[in-house]
């Protein structure tokens, strides 16, 4: 089955711990992103990529780091300078050009620091 | 000020009621317009999308555009309970990508059954 598949469902990070969120796409997307999802909030753009060995950041990508070695891959750190973790993470991949204006998410990941 | 406002919420009505969802942006550059609905503590997927003001039907659902009032809107006729739900607004302009849309805020359905 074509999708999108982010790991794990669940993360908790203690204070000061860097922690590594997983995405791997196989719809030969080109390009992938990472929201962040606050309750009761709309999603905000942290990082996106448009093709491999690429990235720029979003809305929000201070505390955060990405790499995209391949194209089926966009894994997003969640680094110690981040001052308000907790949230719930979501993966994305689309084509790179309209009309297709679909984005596939992926399923989330919630992390939670203790 | 955000580039897109979405009513708050949250609605809850019975079922078999029609459903208005809407939303209203400030940027002029904005063609295309999606309506994501999101289950709890899963990803959006995509329920419809229209580039053009006027409206779009598919199934009980209908998308509303009007660009002169910047003001789209999201029908659901007949509700379900299935239908509860998150839905989360998303437009983008032309040179962007469907990834980068700006979302509203999302507004929680509940159905009554």
């Amino acid at each position: 089955d074509g999708g999108i598949t982010q790991s794990p469902k669940y993360l908790f990070r203690k204070e000061g711990q860097n922690v590594t969120l997983s995405c791997e796409q196989n719809l030969n997307h080109d390009a992938m992103y990472w929201y962040r999802q606050d309750p009761g909030q709309g999603l905000r753009l942290i990082y996106y990529s448009q093709i491999v060995n690429d990235f720029q950041k979003g809305d929000i990508a201070e505390g955060y780091s990405v790499s995209r070695e391949k194209k089926e891959s966009f894994p997003l750190t969640v680094t110690s300078a981040q001052k308000n973790p907790t949230a719930f993470y979501l993966c994305a991949s689309s084509m790179k050009t309209l009309p297709n204006t679909e984005a596939f998410f992926g399923q989330g990941t919630r992390l939670t620091v203790v | 000020q955000k580039e897109v406002e979405q009513d708050p919420g949250p609605l809850s009505v019975p079922e078999g009621a029609i459903v208005s969802l809407n939303c209203t942006y400030s940027n002029s550059a904005f063609q295309y317009f999606m309506w994501y609905r999101q289950y709890s503590r899963k990803g959006p997927e995509l329920l419809m999308y229209t580039y053009s003001s006027g409206n779009k039907e598919d199934g009980r659902f209908t998308a509303q555009v009007d660009k002169s009032s910047k003001y789209i809107s999201l029908f659901i006729r007949d509700s379900q309970p299935s239908d509860s739900a998150t839905y989360l607004c998303a437009m983008i302009g032309l040179g962007t990508n469907a990834g980068k849309s700006t979302f509203g805020d999302g507004t929680t359905l509940t159905v009554k059954p």
